[in-house]
């Protein structure tokens, strides 16, 4: 399996301001993704982030607000920016693996906005 | 848009018990997946279905697809506390598609 990283674990930010999250794996993949997970909510795709091109988001998020970078075939960053409350969540990234067989995820971001 | 329904949304266990924890579809379904999760931590692949009738185990953890009820089922066998968590199940969006909507999930506690 596919072993995924997810730097910083955890953060404590103030509103306003802005976090790049990194995701590095340890092999090449084709796709990787970015979900979030609200408190005491389930997962929810923000965007595919694509190799060599612009990520492509998912309705109700937009690049202003989640720029991400995807340079290489083992690398991502999302930035989760002007930071308010209401962006405290788990932030995830997720590969696929095994043709479709099998989809992993990173240990997640837990972002506290205060 | 595909939603994904989990019940229970929890349920609390006495070791040694069996559980089982359903997902069900509002369309049509094209693979599913399950995860397990601990608190505040990332997800744990359990296992994935792909067709209709298939069923995979793992150590005591049972799942199944039902393609035609648009459902599917995880099944514990003699539950144990490292069984607790919160389990998952995902679903493609469409066809040969990876984007996964998930449900709301299914909070377990397994009392020793």
């Amino acid at each position: 399996s596919a072993v995924i990283s997810q730097k910083p674990s955890r953060d404590i930010c103030q509103r306003g301001t802005s976090l790049t999250i990194q995701c590095q794996v340890d092999s090449q993949v084709t796709m990787m993704f970015w979900y979030r997970q609200q408190p005491g909510q389930s997962l929810t795709l923000i965007a595919t982030a694509n190799q060599g091109s612009e990520a492509t988001y998912e309705s109700g998020f937009v690049i202003d607000k989640f720029p991400i970078s995807r340079p290489n075939l083992t690398f991502s960053t999302l930035t989760v920016s002007n930071m308010s409350p209401e962006d405290s969540s788990i932030y995830l990234c997720s590969l696929v693996a095994g043709g479709r067989e099998t989809q992993y995820f990173g240990p997640g971001t837990r972002l506290l906005v205060l | 848009s595909q939603e994904l329904e989990q019940s229970p949304q929890s349920l609390i266990v006495q070791e040694g018990k069996n559980l089982t924890i359903n997902c069900t579809s509002s369309k049509t379904l094209y693979g599913l997946y399950w995860y397990k999760q601990k608190y505040g931590e990332g997800l744990i692949f359990l296992m994935m279905l792909q067709k209709g009738g298939e069923e995979k185990s793992h150590e005591k953890i049972t799942a199944k697809l039902d393609e035609k009820k648009q459902q599917s089922s995880l099944h514990i066998t003699a539950s144990q506390p490292s069984h607790a968590g919160i389990y998952l199940c995902g679903a493609p969006l469409k066809a040969a598609g990876n984007k996964l909507t998930f449900g709301g999930g299914t909070r377990v506690l397994v009392k020793p």
